[in-house]
Order: C-alpha cells, then sequence, then structure tokens
C-alpha cells in the first residue's frame, strides 16, 4: 500500500535554529516520486521539491536542504536557521504509476518563534 | 495567470442538501484532482481525473461525485451534504496524466455542514 508518515506533529524553534521535517514512505512502486508542500497561515499551498526514485542526491536550495535515503525510505526536509517567514504546516508526498495517486502525509506544523 | 479557480470560497449547508464545487483550470493540464483537509489528517484525496471523460476515485471518495467533461472543468458534487463533510477543499491540476510534477492547487472551498 501507499503511504506516507510524518510522525512530527508539530514542531517550535526558536530563529536562527536548524530544524529537519522527517516524512518516511512506503510504496509498492519502483518508480515513484516525492515532494514536499508549504501551507504558511494564509492556507495556500506552495510546491517546493519533487524528487524521483532514481535519482538519491541530496538537494540545498538556499536555507532548504532534503536528504532521500531509499535505504530507509525516508526523504527529510531541514531548514537552515529558521525565520519566522518558515512557519508553516509542511506536508510530504508520494506518487506512484502503479496507483496515480499522489497521496500526502498528515503534516508538520513549524513554529518558528522569534 | 488565473491557474486554478474555485469556487465558492465558503458555504454553509444543512444536512441532506445539495451543492457543487467548481474548479476551473486554464493551463491545459491533463491530471485533475480533489482533496480535503481535515485538521491531523492531512489532505486525502477524494476524486482524480487523467483527462475528459476519465475519472477515479481517491482514499475518501464515499459521498462524493465526480465529471470531467472538458480538460478545463472538474466539478465536485455532494449529492447529500453530511456534518462529516464539513472541510476545506483544493482542487489541484498537473501536467500530463499522473501528478510527476508539481502539483498547481486552488485557494481552496471551506465547506460547513450543520
Amino acid at each position: 500500500a501507499q503511504k506516507v508518515t510524518q510522525a512530527q506533529t508539530e514542531i517550535s524553534v526558536v530563529e536562527k535554529e536548524d530544524v529537519t521535517l522527517d516524512c518516511v514512505y512506503e510504496t509498492r512502486d519502483t518508480t515513484y516520486y516525492l515532494f514536499w508542500y508549504k501551507q504558511p497561515p494564509s492556507g495556500e499551498l506552495v510546491f517546493l521539491i519533487r524528487r524521483n526514485s532514481f535519482d538519491e542526491q541530496n538537494e540545498i536550495s538556499g536555507r532548504y536542504s532534503w536528504n532521500f535515503q531509499k535505504s530507509t525510505s525516508s526523504f527529510n526536509f531541514t531548514i537552515t536557521a529558521s525565520q519566522v517567514v518558515d512557519s508553516a504546516v509542511y506536508f510530504c508526498a508520494s506518487y506512484g504509476g502503479a496507483t496515480n495517486k499522489l497521496i500526502f502525509g498528515t503534516g508538520t506544523l513549524l513554529a518558528v518563534q522569534p | 495567470n488565473a491557474g486554478v479557480t474555485q469556487t465558492p470560497k465558503f458555504q454553509v449547508l444543512k444536512t441532506g442538501q445539495s451543492m457543487t464545487l467548481q474548479c476551473a483550470q486554464d493551463m491545459n493540464h491533463e491530471y485533475m484532482s480533489w482533496y480535503r483537509q481535515d485538521p491531523g489528517m492531512g489532505l486525502r484525496l477524494i476524486h482524480y481525473s487523467v483527462g475528459a471523460g476519465i475519472t477515479d476515485q481517491g482514499e475518501v471518495p464515499n459521498g462524493y461525485n465526480v465529471s470531467r467533461s472538458t480538460t478545463e472543468d472538474f466539478p465536485l458534487r455532494l449529492l447529500s451534504a453530511a456534518p462529516s463533510q464539513t472541510s476545506v477543499y483544493f482542487c489541484a491540476s498537473s501536467y500530463g496524466q499522473g501528478p510527476t510534477g508539481e502539483l498547481f492547487f486552488g485557494e481552496g472551498s471551506r465547506l460547513t455542514v450543520l
């Protein structure tokens, strides 16, 4: 079955701290895609990144980095030097061609305190 | 650039009433989908479509109907609303016949069923 687990329901950090959001996925597909989306307090959903199952290279974009490890079925997201504007709900998601469904985790609420 | 447009943004219904949430996209996307977002549950897929005339069930399809008569439109129908359908609904679309790339979301529709 296809499943995405975000075990961290809420995380609170102080500005400038580093924070890692965990994501564990389950899939029977050999080809699949993993995503992170951000939902700020305003409510819109913002695409952050996509990785496919053939590319395990880590990705860095400014203060954001992603660590994809097939051996542990994880796709973790790290924010370096967090800022108040990073406060949001972050969703991890997976897509597999066999089911043709994009399945989301339950999300992690990140609160960055000034 | 309209992107994905959902209407209405807010709606209050009484139990047993019917209504249709409208969704339109102007990006010529083949793939369209509906999600509901509930506290602690993340985003759950209701129905999706890979092109005009083709629809399929997601994770939580019961109580909802969809149709796809054109590439642009993907309405979601509640035939007999129940309080359990109180939620925020998001319509989304992407290129191709599966969301292997970025999913573009509408702004959401907040539905309350009394």
